[in-house]
């Protein structure tokens, strides 16, 4: 079993503030990494899948780098906005397209 | 905009009651998935499955059970509710083919509790 790490377990920001969550693994014997962006009361929402080292992915102000020699992943979010709160979970894409969960960032933008 | 359905949302029911919780995806999608999230825990696989007929148990055990007739509908069974199996559990779908890299597509969720 994959075992994925995520910190912080929880963040408090400032409107434009800059942010970013580490995702980290023991192992690179996983076909890919995902991130997903889970909003209260509302479905998960794929944000980002990377597969190779040194992959680097962005969507607007929110960006993501992949390190599989050193087992971690960023997810960065530029000029945090209070839509931003979520919370933000890592996840690592084995066999048969099963996910191993982290334990999720939880972002708290505030104004 | 993913088009996966879970109901209900929410449900609180008493020990021993039998439920079925509602999973449908209208997208295709052959791969269907089962999680399940404890307060501040991750997300665990409990089942899965690769098309009709296929099931499949996950990485977390589970006296839960699964049944995959059609392709786009995937039911959670309890037979008999007990307070241990208070969790959320979260409904996902991916398509088949190509990497191992396919994003899974996740229902909103139902809370259950069981008094």
């Amino acid at each position: 079993i994959l075992n994925v790490e995520q910190s912080p377990q929880s963040l408090h920001v400032q409107e434009g503030d800059s942010t970013n969550f580490t995702c980290s693994f023991p192992s690179s014997n996983f076909y890919a990494l995902h991130w997903y962006r889970w909003e209260t009361a509302k479905s998960p929402e794929a944000l980002f899948v990377m597969t190779l080292n040194g992959d680097e992915k962005k969507k607007g102000r929110i960006s993501a780098t992949l390190n599989t020699k050193e087992g971690y992943s960023y997810l960065y979010i530029k000029g945090s906005q209070p839509e931003d709160s979520a919370t933000y979970l890592c996840a690592l894409g084995g066999g048969g397209n099963k996910l191993t969960f982290g334990t999720g960032t939880q972002l708290k933008v505030e104004l | 905009e993913a088009d996966i359905y879970q109901t209900p949302r929410y449900l609180v029911i008493g020990t021993g009651k039998k439920i079925t919780l509602e999973c449908s995806q209208t997208m295709g999608h052959d791969k269907m998935y089962w999680y399940q999230q404890d307060p501040g825990m991750e997300l665990h696989l409990i089942h899965y499955s690769y098309g009709v007929n296929s099931t499949e148990k996950g990485d977390l055990s589970s006296e839960s059970t699964v049944s995959r007739i059609r392709t786009e509908h995937f039911p959670l069974t309890l037979e008999s509710a007990r307070p241990s199996h208070t969790s959320q559990y979260l409904c996902a779908s991916s398509r088949s083919g190509g990497l191992m890299a396919n994003e899974q597509f996740f229902g909103p969720g139902t809370r259950l509790t069981v008094l």
